[in-house]
């Protein structure tokens, strides 16, 4: 059973980097049928994609983060990491991680239970 | 890139059949295939309907999926009290190069 976990600080201050790691059991995350995909979702409003990785290291990101995201894998502990750089309260969230399938048309069947984070002072 | 067109909110009494739309354009219902997702306060989406119409194992017959041009459909038949939830149609966008997500629907149980 693939399992996902969100760990990281549920407060960032204005203007610093939100880190965030998810944390994979069940499945390798070098598994080549897989994107591992952030999506966030803002209080009371609706789901938006931040970006993913995959197997050969590949990148894509909503380009509505104007270039502030980053994501990586550490394939020794079995984990994929967001950075989001120079946060403002618009990226106050619940924060996902998920595994996309892989396929001609992608649908994310894993979800992590989701990690509220607040950008405040 | 826009979101995906939903309506707000249905209703419907326990046992009727309620629809779900979700609009969108050229660039991605209509050249890729749709996802749907159901969300409980709190808690994560969980896939109920992938690829148009396909049920994972486990989501009730209840549920089903279809799609025309640059529109798709959520179906719930002999709607329950569990059904009450927000639910989410998402696609492959071919010029975000990423997925996109409609507005969201909540659905209340009379």
């Amino acid at each position: 059973q693939v399992q996902l976990q969100e760990s990281g600080p549920g407060l960032v201050k204005p203007s610093e980097t939100l880190s965030l790691t998810c944390t994979v059991s069940g499945t390798s995350i070098t598994s080549g049928d897989s994107y591992w995909t952030w999506i966030r979702q803002p209080p009371g409003k609706g789901l938006e994609w931040i970006g993913f990785i995959y197997q050969s290291g590949s990148k894509y990101y909503n380009p509505s983060l104007k270039g502030r995201g980053s994501i990586s894998v550490d394939t020794s502990k079995n984990q994929f990491s967001l950075s989001l750089t120079s946060v403002t309260a618009a990226d106050t969230a619940v924060y996902y991680c998920a595994r996309a399938y892989r396929d001609r048309h992608p649908y994310s069947d894993y979800w992590g239970q989701g990690i509220l984070v607040t950008v405040s002072s | 890139q826009s979101a995906l067109t939903q309506p707000p909110s249905t209703s419907g009494t326990s046992g009727q059949r309620v629809t779900i739309s979700c609009s969108g354009s050229s660039s991605n219902i209509g050249n890729n295939r749709v996802n749907w997702y159901q969300q409980f306060p709190g808690t994560a989406p969980k896939l109920v309907i992938y690829s148009d119409d396909q049920r994972p194992s486990g989501v009730p017959d209840r549920f089903s999926g279809s799609k025309s041009d640059t529109s798709a459909s959520l179906a719930i038949s002999g709607l329950q009290s569990e059904d009450e939830a927000d639910y989410y149609c998402e696609t492959w966008d071919d010029n975000l190069n990423g997925p996109v997500f409609g507005t969201g629907t909540e659905v209340t149980v009379l």
